[in-house]
């Protein structure tokens, strides 16, 4: 299986913030990455696939780059709604594997 | 825009047989090019793929659950279901269903979950 290793688990930051999360894979996964949001209670939205590409609906102030075993998703100015838990997963192969997830916290 | 709708359950005893539907609505099951898949979240924990059935109904899983689960679809109902038998407390999850492309395994639209407890 490839494992997905999320840094950090969890940071606190303020609205406008510009924040980075990393996400790395075990193995070379070309760019079959892809990041979600998952709000408490709620089931996780797509934000960002093929680890560049944005999801239609989704603000642009999120934006993802990165190929074969190294990625980032970068949210350039923290707003209100963005506090939530972010996972990244590769399609590259079977089974599908998820990373263990980052949550955004309020300073 | 697809909806999923997760439904069953909501607790199961040790040992038994855990099944799950999700009804989908705005568009064929069967008719098109996408991937149906299940993901389960432990509380407080990550999210783990299942597995998945295309419209042909060919299925693919996940090697660590693949003895104890079948995926099946019901196209007349427009319906696709999980099953997972001899359940144990590690199976208590809240359990997703999704829709995928048939280009690859990213997840669209995801039905509300549902939380399913394995206990006596």
């Amino acid at each position: 299986d490839i494992e997905m290793t999320q840094s950090p688990s969890s940071l606190s930051a303020s609205v406008g913030d510009r924040i980075t999360i990393t996400c790395r894979a075990s193995q070379n996964i070309n760019d079959f990455l892809n990041w979600y949001q998952q709000r408490p209670g709620k089931a996780p939205n797509l934000l960002i696939y093929t680890a560049s590409r944005l999801q239609s609906g989704v603000p642009s102030r999120f934006s993802g780059s990165g190929s074969g075993t190294d990625f980032t998703l970068t949210i350039s100015s923290l707003q209100p709604e963005d506090f939530a838990t972010y996972f990244c997963q590769q399609r590259h192969s079977v089974p599908i594997t998820f990373g263990g997830g980052t949550t955004v916290e309020i300073k | 825009q697809v909806q999923l709708q997760e439904s069953g359950p909501g607790l199961v005893k040790p040992s038994q047989t855990l099944s799950l539907t999700c009804t989908v609505s705005g568009g064929s099951i069967s008719g098109g090019t996408d991937y149906w898949s299940w993901i389960r979240q432990p509380a407080g924990k990550g999210l783990e793929w299942i597995g998945r059935i295309y419209a042909s109904g060919s299925t693919t899983y996940n090697p660590s659950l693949k003895s104890r689960i079948t995926i099946s679809l019901d196209a007349s109902k427009n319906q696709f279901s999980l099953t997972v038998s001899f359940v144990t407390a590690a199976d208590t999850a809240v359990y997703y269903c999704t829709k995928n492309p048939d280009w690859g395994s990213t997840f669209d639209s995801w039905g509300q979950g549902i939380l399913v407890t394995v206990s006596s």
